[in-house]
């Protein structure tokens, strides 16, 4: 079965430092999409970074990149640089194929502390 | 990034009564819309899948006659809780799908709190 995991429920990481939020997943399709959103305490959806599974490269926007790698099926997220307003839930999102649509991870909550 | 907006807000109502909360794709066309459900400190369930012009596919477990979609146009769709109980309390959120970096990327609302009372 296709499955979203994310192992820490809550993290804690000192401002300007940096910080990784864990994601694996488990698929047996060739092609999918990781996506990272964040979502403060007002509940929107804020899109963080995307990532195709046929992409070589990690993608990177911003202070945000995500550490993809394929064999271990694991799309980390890693923050650069806290911010308080980095505070939030953290979610980790797959598109597995075609035009389904987006499944979600448990969730991190992330606070950034002064 | 695309800009989806969804009203109301917030609403708090009686048992009983229907509530109906609106999605708009504001600067671009969405031929598939999302509407997920989120209860407090968990993740975001899809309910439905909404296609325009034809009917929308729901999830398992997801009550169609309780849990009406329209997607009348290729920027609205709405979701119309019927009867509801207090047990439907919870934060809606619509999704609509656009092109954006690195190919199709879910946009979402602000979400809608609603409250049975």
């Amino acid at each position: 079965a296709q499955k979203i995991t994310q192992t820490q429920p809550g993290m804690f990481v000192q401002e300007k430092e940096a910080v990784t939020l864990d994601c694996t997943y488990d698929t047996s399709d060739p092609s999918y999409g990781l996506f990272w959103y964040k979502q403060p305490s007002s509940g929107e959806m804020i899109f963080l970074i995307y990532q195709g599974s046929y992409d070589q490269q990690n993608a990177t926007e911003g202070r945000y990149s995500l550490n993809f790698q394929k064999a271990r099926k694991s799309a980390n997220l890693v923050i650069s640089a806290s911010q308080l307003g980095d505070s939030a839930m953290y979610f980790c999102a797959v598109r597995w194929s075609g035009n389904t649509p987006l499944v979600f991870g448990k969730g991190t909550r992330l606070s950034v502390i002064a | 990034g695309a800009v989806v907006s969804q009203h109301p807000s917030r609403v708090i109502c009686k048992s009983g009564t229907s509530v109906k909360i609106e999605c708009r794709s504001l600067d671009f066309q969405a031929t598939t819309m999302f509407w997920y459900r989120q209860f407090p400190k968990q993740s975001l369930m899809l309910m439905a899948t909404s296609n325009e012009g034809s009917k929308a596919t729901y999830e398992q477990g997801v009550e169609k006659d309780k849990f009406l979609i329209n997607h009348a146009s290729l920027t609205l769709s709405t979701l119309t809780v019927t009867s509801a109980h207090p047990e439907d309390s919870s934060f809606y959120i619509c999704s609509a799908r656009a092109r954006g970096k690195g190919g199709e990327t879910q946009y979402f609302g602000p979400g809608t709190r609603l409250l049975v009372l």
